[in-house]
This record gives C-alpha cells, sequence and structure tokens, in this order.
C-alpha cells in the first residue's frame, strides 16, 4: 500500500517558469514532510520540509505548501533553472515513536532551456 | 569532511553469491539505514539501525541482512536468497530515528549477472 504517492512520474517545464510538483498521502499521523532532490548515480540531497503545524514553508526559490484537509503537498520552484532537472522525492513520517520515512515514487523534472 | 561514503560505486557478482555493501559515516549520527531504489520506484527501508549493535527489519529485509558492530560502520549483505539483488543500494544516516531529516551516501548499483 503506497502511503505516499507522487502520481506525476515525469514533468517538463521552460527555463524561467513555474515547476509545481505534487505529493498526496494517505496516512493521517503523517505530521512532517521532507522534499529529496536526486541526481542520476548519485543519493538524493535534502531540499526543504514543512511541519503539519505550518501550511507553507520557503527556501529561497523553493516553497512547499502542505493542505491537511486534502492530504496534499507540493513543490514550487521559481524560477526553474535547468540545474533543476532531477528527481524529486516527497516523504513523509508520523513523530512519534520511531517511525521512518516513508517515499514517495518520484517525479523526473526536466528542465528546457 | 563529513558525509557517508559508499563502495564501490559499481559492482558485479554472479548469481547465488554473497555480496557485501560497505557503508560509513563520520557524521556521529546514531542512526543508520539502507534503501533500495528501483526503476519507477521510490526508496524502500531494507534495514535500519538505532544504535551500535541493535538492527530492525524495514519494509523489504528478506534476503538481507546488516550488522553494526560501530557507529560509523553498518554494512548490507545482500545474500543469495534475494530474488531480485539487481538494484541501486542507498545508505543514509541521521542523528537520531526520531529525527527528521536523513543525510544519503552517494549509492551502490549492483548488478547480479
Amino acid at each position: 500500500d503506497q502511503q505516499v504517492k507522487q502520481n506525476s512520474p515525469s514533468l517538463s517545464v521552460q527555463e524561467g517558469r513555474i515547476s509545481i510538483l505534487n505529493c498526496d498521502y494517505t496516512n493521517s499521523m503523517f505530521d512532517y514532510f521532507l522534499w529529496y532532490k536526486k541526481y542520476p548515480a548519485e543519493g538524493p540531497t535534502f531540499l526543504i520540509s514543512i511541519s503539519s503545524i505550518k501550511d507553507k514553508n520557503e527556501d529561497g526559490r523553493f516553497t512547499v505548501f502542505l493542505n491537511k484537509s486534502a492530504k496534499h503537498l507540493s513543490l514550487h520552484i521559481v524560477p526553474s533553472q535547468p540545474g533543476d532537472s532531477a528527481v524529486y522525492f516527497c516523504a513523509a513520517r508520523a513523530n512519534f515513536g520511531n517511525e521512518k520515512l516513508t517515499f514517495g515514487t518520484g517525479t523526473r523534472l526536466t528542465i528546457i532551456p | 569532511d563529513g558525509g557517508i561514503t559508499q563502495s564501490p560505486k559499481y559492482l558485479f557478482r554472479k548469481e547465488g553469491q554473497n555480496v557485501t555493501l560497505s557503508c560509513e559515516q563520520n557524521l556521529n549520527h546514531d542512526a543508520m539505514y539502507w534503501y533500495r531504489q528501483d526503476p519507477g520506484q521510490g526508496l524502500r527501508l531494507i534495514y535500519y539501525s538505532q544504535i551500535v549493535n541493535d538492527f530492525q527489519k524495514g519494509d523489504i529485509a528478506e534476503g538481507y541482512s546488516v550488522s553494526r558492530e560501530k557507529k560509523e560502520s553498518f554494512p548490507l549483505t545482500v545474500t543469495s536468497a534475494q530474488k531480485n539483488p539487481t538494484a541501486f543500494y542507498l545508505c543514509a544516516s541521521s542523528v537520531a530515528v526520531t529525527y527528521n531529516e536523513q543525510f544519503f551516501g552517494p549509492g551502490t548499483r549492483l548488478t547480479v549477472l
């Protein structure tokens, strides 16, 4: 059962425009969410996160929005740059006990020059 | 320069042979993890360790074994019992299992011929 879903396996965006990556989750116990960026043949690197007590977190060109009622989060990248081309994974966890991160299947973002 | 190292980057083995993947970290993190990534799939947790001499099964532990004799090291053995061992293997660490952000190594691509 996939508790964290990224329904778009790929996305192409023109350089300079906004990239919007989406993530849905089913487990209502999740209360912390992270986005990771991964280049081919490399390990993922942490990008940005958000706690369930917030609905928005911004870091430079990257903003994550959380809609708890819809169990949906999105990552906005503005403006998109060629170096943003990568696979983006969202991850979630329930912040009690020793709960582990649950990752989505990833979205491959391609920025078109 | 702190980080996580995985070696080798590429590994080839014959079917039926056990193989051990190395993971070392100098971040002084208590928790370490092993994930597997397959095309079109998210990161799936194989094993994790909260502290030295302790480890727990993740979602897909069958056919794998681990040890945690030192804080810095968390080797993963892919045994001949693993039915589909060819994959990209990622090691990660975090300050503690309860800590949200995980730091990943560069990964090892294992190909079983």
